[in-house]
């Protein structure tokens, strides 16, 4: 079976530190990937999705960036924290009928 | 572009109360439909889905109809429990095969014993 995993699960730095956060998905091959980003009273904002290795689109523009170095893992990364990245961050990976997301990382930028 | 729209509450019921949270969208197309269940700390799961109009996702005593005449796709279930209690998410995800979903701002369902 499928599992997506995430980590760390939860995240402290301050403001201007840099990121990076992994997301891995084992028992599928060539899944499309995700990072979602849900701020406090806010939905899901969509922020990058891949179909393959070293493919990305980014939806949102910010001070985030996303690599996917494997076929499996997806990294998530910033060179300076805002303030206003802090918030939920999911990753997720469809196949052609769910889309199916991880536990999430909490991060906190002070 | 597309948009979901859903009530954004808070909901606070007592046990066994009727449920009911809005949902509707704007889409281009023929989009599928779905619900998502976050409970607390956790990652979002898929609650239930339709792919068509008419269509009935249900799980777990949750129902949602696919109404394209008023492109709604409201959260129904007759008797809540405290174990509900959770962020449900209403989502649609455009035809074609890459699997962007887009996702109302979510509802905070409280159940009181």
């Amino acid at each position: 079976s499928q599992t997506i995993h995430q980590w760390p699960a939860t995240l402290v730095q301050p403001v201007g530190s840099p990121l990076s956060l992994e997301c891995t998905v084992e028992g599928t091959s060539n899944p499309n990937l995700y990072w979602y980003r849900q701020a406090a009273g806010r939905g899901l904002q969509l922020l990058f999705y891949s179909v393959g290795i070293g493919q990305i689109s980014s939806e949102v523009p910010q001070n985030l960036s996303a690599s996917r170095p494997q076929d499996r893992q997806f990294i998530l990364s910033s060179k300076k924290l805002l303030l206003s990245d802090s918030g939920f961050y999911l990753c997720a990976w469809s196949s052609p009928y769910e889309q199916f997301f991880g536990p999430g990382t909490r991060l906190t930028v002070l | 572009g597309n948009s979901v729209t859903q009530m954004e509450g808070p909901v606070t019921l007592s046990e066994e109360a009727f449920l009911t949270i809005n949902c509707t969208y704007t889409a281009t197309g023929y989009p599928s439909l779905f619900w998502y269940v976050q409970y607390p700390g956790e990652g979002l799961q898929l609650l239930l889905k339709a792919t068509k109009a008419d269509d009935k996702g249900s799980n777990k005593g949750f129902e949602a109809t696919y109404r394209k005449e008023t492109t709604s796709f409201h959260l129904e279930k007759g008797s809540v429990q405290v174990s509900d209690s959770a962020v449900y998410f209403c989502a649609l995800k455009e035809g074609g095969s890459n699997y962007k979903l887009t996702f109302g701002k979510g509802t905070l369902l409280t159940v009181n014993p």
